[in-house]
């Protein structure tokens, strides 16, 4: 069964500081997904990390990807109240347009 | 940048009505999907459509129909809606051809069946 795991699914960051949302999945996958949820909205595109090893970054926001761990990283730098919101990993489904998500992680910053 | 509009935001329904959930998108994306969004869920795809007539279903098919008599409107129906399909339905689009499978979303509408 294929699964995605994100963890922690709640994170309450202090302004300023680092963190690291982790996503874990089952088989192997060389893309993986990361979107934003605000509160009330619906889903943004964030990253898509396309082979083992790729990194990408925006702004304060950066997304790693291990394929041999089946690993993926997304990497808060200084949290600012503006990162609130709910962060959502998803990849492939083998052979497949569909995507499998993970359960969400729900990130308050507070000052 | 790639639209994906539903056709409300907000709908109340009464248990053991028909619902019909619009979905447009204007980027002549082949494939168009339905997700309900549940606290602690995550998204569960619902159904999934690959071209013009043709469907999937999803891993939460039950209670649930669709319909995609053109490319680009995929449409989601609630043959008697119960209380157990009060949730935010999410609607997305993706292109076929590409080496990755990044969906865009539409707005969502929250669905309360009571």
């Amino acid at each position: 069964e294929l699964k995605v795991e994100q963890n922690p699914l709640f994170l309450s960051m202090q302004e300023g500081k680092n963190y690291t949302i982790y996503c874990n999945y089952s088989t192997t996958s060389d893309r993986l997904y990361w979107y934003r949820q605000d509160p009330g909205k619906s889903l943004e595109s964030l990253f898509v990390l396309l082979s083992n090893g790729a990194v990408k970054q925006e702004g304060r926001l950066m997304a790693s990807l291990d394929t041999k761990a089946r690993l993926s990283t997304l990497h808060i730098t200084a949290a600012v109240h503006d990162l609130s919101a709910t962060y959502f990993c998803a990849r492939d489904r083998p052979n497949d347009y569909k995507l499998s998500f993970g359960a969400g992680t729900t990130v308050t910053v507070r000052a | 940048d790639v639209k994906v509009t539903q056709s409300s935001r907000y709908l109340v329904k009464r248990t053991g009505e028909k619902v019909f959930l619009e979905c447009v998108q204007d980027m002549d994306h082949e494939n168009m999907f339905w997700y309900r969004q549940d606290p602690g869920l995550g998204l569960r795809l619902i159904y999934f459509s690959y071209d013009v007539k043709m469907k999937e279903k999803g891993d939460i098919p039950e209670g649930y129909s669709v319909s995609r008599e053109k490319k680009e409107r995929f449409s989601l129906i609630l043959e008697s809606a119960s209380t157990n399909q009060t949730s935010m339905y999410l609607c997305a689009s993706t292109v076929t051809g590409l080496s990755y499978n990044e969906q865009f979303f539409g707005p969502g509408t929250r669905l309360t069946v009571l």
